[in-house]
């Protein structure tokens, strides 16, 4: 167990409303990822933190914007959501384990843009 | 660019038996990291072993092991005494030392039958 967790777990929202999705971890690691999970696609990465206020894109951050003000906390925001945008959600923290970086992973977000 | 191949999308072994997952990447990198990760029913992803590729050892945790084969950049995982409990989704994934980008393959489906 990580200390990751994510807020809330399930939710089910309209096409064009806001949403933001919460990750927190207890253990103050330098590294956070937000990635979401669809049937074909495996976990791909979307956006991630390297400290406070640091963030960077990834390969599929169109659509989504990431804030990190503490380092406790990483916040995954949909502007105005579309139908392509249903999937699960994971949020990971790094850790330096046996002289190598090891991602580990939150319980997951299931989000459902109707 | 890194990508990362599996290319059996579901496989089942008895109980007891023994079961071998593929797995091919390929990347630029000279140095970088592989792990197998499972995600059962309940969707949390779970780390299952990790191989640093300048280790020519193959790495072993309990009932898990790996074949590493870094020329032909291959990396198979075999589970032994397969258990009912090991029935989940399992995902390889890559890692370079230059990003902190992990690079999922899109998942082996594995059912241990009793």
């Amino acid at each position: 167990d990580a200390g990751i967790t994510q807020s809330p777990r399930h939710k089910v929202t309209e096409t064009g409303t806001p949403v933001t999705l919460r990750c927190h971890q207890t253990e103050n690691h330098r590294y956070m990822y937000w990635y979401r999970q669809d049937p074909g696609h495996g976990l791909r990465l979307i956006h991630y933190s390297y400290g406070v206020k640091d963030t960077d894109k990834g390969e599929v951050s169109d659509g989504y914007s990431v804030s990190r003000s503490k380092t406790e906390d990483f916040l995954l925001t949909l502007e105005s959501a579309t139908s392509s945008q249903t999937s699960v959600y994971f949020c990971a923290i790094s850790i330096r384990d046996r002289s190598t970086d090891t991602q580990y992973f939150g319980p997951g977000t299931r989000l459902t843009v109707l | 660019a890194q990508t990362v191949t599996q290319s059996q999308p579901e496989m089942s072994v008895q109980e007891a038996e023994t079961v071998t997952l593929s797995c091919t990447y390929d990347t630029s990198e000279n140095n970088y990291y592989l792990f197998w990760y499972k995600q059962p029913p309940s969707r949390q992803m779970i780390l299952v072993i990790r191989q640093e590729a300048y280790k020519q050892q193959n790495a072993t945790e309990n009932r898990f092991s790996v074949n590493f084969q870094k020329a032909a950049k291959s990396f198979s995982l075999k589970i032994s005494d397969s258990q009912l409990g090991d029935t989940a989704m399992y995902f390889c994934a890559l890692v370079g030392t230059s990003g902190s980008r992990l690079t999922f393959g899109e998942g082996t489906q594995l059912t241990v039958n009793p």
